[in-house]
């Protein structure tokens, strides 16, 4: 079974600083890669996806990720955040290699951006 | 366009009281429909999927049922709450491989 690992429970950021969210996840097989993101009080929408191709990923609202397959990683990337960005973002995957299509989910990454 | 619609938003009902959350898509036949449970600090954990009608699938044992008796249709029961049955608790679907799923709006579920 899959597993996955955001070691960054809460992150503070002053608007225009750079961030990066680490994503490891543990699965032998192929995998499908996701971002999700929570805004306050608003539903879980996917910011961005890899499942083949390029492993750098570019998603909406200037976020990119880059999947490296050695390291198991999938860290979400944006050059300068803005206060809009504050939100919980979640790493999830999916084994790409079986039917099944649930996703597992990392705990979860509590962004405070601060103007 | 395909929506999924999730009910009702939030609930309190008192321990033993039985359970009853509603998730319907459309827009999309044949989805996978799951059903996640979002714990503050722990991120989703996964309790049901279906692949099709009156397929489901077990995730975790627990207190709780599911159920598909159409297509676009996903319920999610219990004969009996338990205190630790509280939580935030999501509704899913997906069609296509490596496309991700799709979230409905959630229902807090507090038990009492």
């Amino acid at each position: 079974a899959q597993s996955v690992s955001q070691h960054n429970h809460h992150v503070i950021l002053s608007e225009a600083a750079s961030l990066e969210l680490g994503c490891n996840y543990s699965y032998g097989g192929t995998v499908n890669l996701f971002w999700y993101v929570q805004y306050p009080g608003q539903h879980l929408q996917l910011l961005l996806k890899y499942f083949s191709g390029d492993p750098l990923v570019k998603g909406i609202k200037g976020f990119e990720a880059e999947f490296i397959k050695s390291k198991f990683s999938f860290n979400l990337r944006k050059p300068s955040v803005q206060w809009s960005d504050t939100a919980e973002y979640f790493c999830a995957v999916n084994a790409g290699d079986t039917g099944r299509r649930a996703l597992t989910f990392g705990s979860g990454t509590r962004l405070q951006v601060q103007p | 366009s395909q929506t999924i619609h999730q009910w009702p938003a939030t609930l309190v009902q008192p321990v033993g009281s039985p359970l009853s959350l509603e998730c319907t898509v459309e827009g999309t036949s044949n989805p996978n429909l799951y059903w996640y449970r979002q714990a503050a600090g722990r991120g989703l954990q996964l309790l049901f999927y279906s692949v099709g009608i009156g397929q489901i699938s077990s995730e975790v044992p627990q207190n709780l049922s599911a159920s598909r008796p159409q297509d676009r249709q996903f319920i999610l029961s219990s004969k009996k709450l338990l205190l630790s049955d509280s939580g935030f608790y999501l509704c899913a679907w997906s069609v296509i491989e490596g496309a991700g799923a799709f979230f409905g709006q959630g229902t807090r579920l507090t038990v009492v």
